[in-house]
């Protein structure tokens, strides 16, 4: 079965410091992968996608992941956190099977940016 | 924002009710998933609707069923309330197995 895990329930960093939020996959066939942020009381906001190509791949809001075959992970990755940062984050993959696209969501990471 | 729009926004039901949870998807896309995100957890996917046919099914009972409209437009209808139902419903909308973008969602509490 596809799956995503994300390791850490929360992770806390200080503003204007570099952030990881991981994230680690398991998939047969070629992975097609997402990152999704939520903050409170809201839908889920698409961040950016890998399907195929360079392993650094550049998002929304300065956001970017970094795609690694023999880690099997897929970690979100921002320079400078801001306190605006601070929601919850999901990695997802694509699974497809009998015509339909789903995605299987990891359990989310708690990040908070600490001014 | 997306283009995605989720009615009611909040919804308190009693167990053994019937609800309606609507999704309006955004301009140009032809599917429709819906998700449950319980407390504390991902979203799960209940189902997906393309071309006004259900698609592709996640671990969900039949009390949980759906429709997709000529305008693509969808609802989602949970029959026989309990109380593990009480969650966050989300809509996302894609063209085909493009991104998927999301609603704010529907908070249903059932009581």
């Amino acid at each position: 079965a596809q799956s995503v895990a994300q390791p850490e329930d929360q992770v806390n960093v200080a503003e204007g410091n570099p952030l990881t939020v991981k994230c680690t996959y398991s998939v047969s066939g070629n992975p097609y992968l997402f990152w999704y942020v939520q903050y409170p009381n809201r839908g889920l906001q698409f961040l950016l996608k890998y399907i195929t190509g360079d392993n650094l791949v550049k998002g929304s809001y300065g956001f970017e992941a970094e795609f690694n075959k023999s880690q099997t992970s897929f970690h979100l990755k921002k320079p400078s956190a801001l306190v605006s940062d601070s929601a919850l984050y999901f990695c997802a993959v694509l699974v497809t099977g009998a015509g339909s696209y789903q995605l299987t969501f990891g359990k989310g990471t708690k990040l908070s940016v600490i001014p | 924002e997306t283009g995605v729009t989720q009615s009611p926004t909040h919804l308190i039901k009693t167990r053994g009710q019937q609800v309606t949870l609507r999704c309006s998807s955004q301009s140009g896309h032809n599917t429709v998933s819906w998700y449950q995100q319980a407390l504390g957890q991902g979203p799960q996917f209940i189902f997906q609707y393309y071309r006004e046919e259900e698609n592709g099914r996640g671990n969900f009972p039949p009390r949980f069923s759906g429709l997709q409209f000529p305008n693509y437009s969808s609802e989602l209808n949970v029959n026989a309330l309990e109380l593990d139902d009480s969650a966050l419903y989300l809509c996302a909308s894609s063209y085909v197995g493009n991104i998927q973008y999301f609603g704010a969602g529907t908070r249903l509490s059932v009581l």
